[in-house]
């Protein structure tokens, strides 16, 4: 069965430390894959995706993810982490209609 | 700037009145999905049109409805609003169905009173 398990439900970090959000993926391929953000009472932004290529993809607000195809995990990462990253991440993967995980909220500590 | 309009915002209505909600984009794009999310979930794929090919969600209830007179409009249509409808409805649209990323409104909060 085609599924998104995102295993961190809620994750607090200090403002200027770094962050790693997890993503694993059960898929019959492979998929496209991608990470989105929502902030409180909004709809949800695209931070970056993978279709194919560089395993290692560059997003928008310093966001970065790796496609590691044997672990099946597509994980975002951000070297320093600004209180305005506060928000909801939602893993995403699928070739058309999407498979959300549970998602992440990340709380910011000043 | 191109971009998906969901309207209105926010939407009160009475237990078993209908309430339709409505999106727009002026992105081009083929596909338009309609998505439901309750409060700390995953948004849930309601149906979606490619073009005007209609596709519903196996387990989408008959009370919800869509239509999509043209390539830039598309409306979600809920007959008679249960108290569990009351949800955030995300609109998105992507440029074909066979992949890529989706682009994603505002969302339209409704409350069922």
């Amino acid at each position: 069965a085609q599924s998104v398990t995102q295993p961190d439900i809620h994750i607090t970090v200090s403002e200027g430390a770094s962050l790693e959000l997890r993503c694993n993926y059960s898929y019959g391929a492979t998929p496209y894959l991608f990470w989105y953000v929502q902030s409180p009472g909004q709809g949800l932004q695209l931070l970056l995706k993978y279709f194919s290529g560089d395993t290692l993809v560059q997003g928008i607000k310093g966001f970065e993810a790796e496609f590691k195809r044997s672990q099946s995990s597509f994980n975002l990462r951000k070297p320093s982490v600004h209180w305005s990253d506060a928000a909801e991440y939602f893993c995403a993967v699928g070739t058309g209609k999407l498979i959300f995980g549970q998602g992440t909220t990340l709380q910011v500590k000043p | 700037d191109a971009m998906v309009i969901q309207n209105p915002r926010y939407q009160v209505t009475q237990f078993g009145k209908p309430v339709t909600l409505s999106c727009s984009q002026t992105l081009n794009h083929n596909v338009m999905y309609w998505y439901q999310q309750k409060s700390s979930q995953a948004p849930k794929l309601l149906f979606h049109y490619y073009d005007k090919d209609f596709n519903n969600e196996a387990d989408t209830p008959d009370n919800f409805q869509s239509r999509r007179p043209n390539t830039s409009f598309c409306f979600l249509d809920i007959r008679s609003p249960g108290l569990g409808d009351a949800a955030m409805y995300l609109c998105a649209t992507s440029r074909s169905a066979g992949g890529g990323e989706q682009y994603f409104g505002p969302g339209t909060r409704l409350t069922v009173t």
